[in-house]
């Protein structure tokens, strides 16, 4: 592993199911980031965590949960997904601010 | 509220220069940063500025006036591969990043 890895690379679910969009990271960065990214929009920030064991809610957190039990890796859960979640989710990680984000490939979910 | 504005599409030709501008109001500034995206991957690391002034690296510059609320990313030698999406992000006082909505640069020949 090089960097930050996200599974799935795309996802197409029905609406009302559970889904948790993986991120893992070896840089051994303290600081992980969720963000989707939609047309038209910037990146909308949806939970973070600033190191592990605490997470925190951003911008965009309504319908989302996140877990932080080590420093590698950073899951975000649907508990029931709705159409309006189909997007691009972006994990990130970052050292401590203000460095530079590192970003994983994203995955591309479409609720349907 | 905070808002980041930059253009959503621009055109150059390859081998010349081409400036992409971003204005931001956000509560507090801990530094601006630039990104670059090509289609279908990562975001990667282009400058981070947080002084007046320019910071130029190889073929790519970035300027910004905190007393404007005002940053470009200046482009050089354009190549075909540069084509991609430039986002401008300002880091606020709770030190989360604002992102704009991004610029996509289109090279011609």
């Amino acid at each position: 592993i090089a960097g930050i890895t996200q599974a799935p690379t795309s996802q197409i679910l029905a609406a009302g199911r559970r889904m948790t969009l993986r991120c893992t990271q070896d840089m051994r960065h303290n600081a992980m980031y969720w963000y989707r990214q939609d047309l038209g929009l910037g990146l909308r920030l949806i939970h973070y965590s600033n190191t592990a064991g605490t997470t925190g809610k951003g911008e965009v957190p309504d319908g989302y949960s996140v877990s932080r039990a080590n420093t590698d890796d950073f899951p975000l859960t649907l508990a029931s997904a709705v159409p309006s979640q189909t997007s691009v989710y972006f994990c990130a990680s970052s050292e401590a601010e203000p460095n530079e984000q590192f970003f994983g490939p994203g995955t591309r979910l479409t609720v349907l | 509220g905070q808002n980041i504005d930059q253009p959503t599409e621009m055109t150059a030709t390859e081998g010349a220069i081409v400036q992409i501008n971003c204005t931001y109001q956000t509560s507090g500034f801990n530094g601006l940063f630039w990104y670059q995206q090509h289609a279908g991957e990562a975001h990667t690391f282009l400058s981070y500025n947080v002084l007046d002034g320019l910071e130029e690296k190889g073929r790519f510059s970035s300027f910004l006036s905190r007393s404007k609320g005002y940053s470009y990313l200046l482009l050089k030698e354009l190549q075909m591969k540069d084509s991609a999406s430039y986002l401008c992000a300002v880091m606020d006082s709770n030190y989360q990043l604002i992102w704009g909505a991004g610029t996509k640069l289109i090279i011609k020949p």
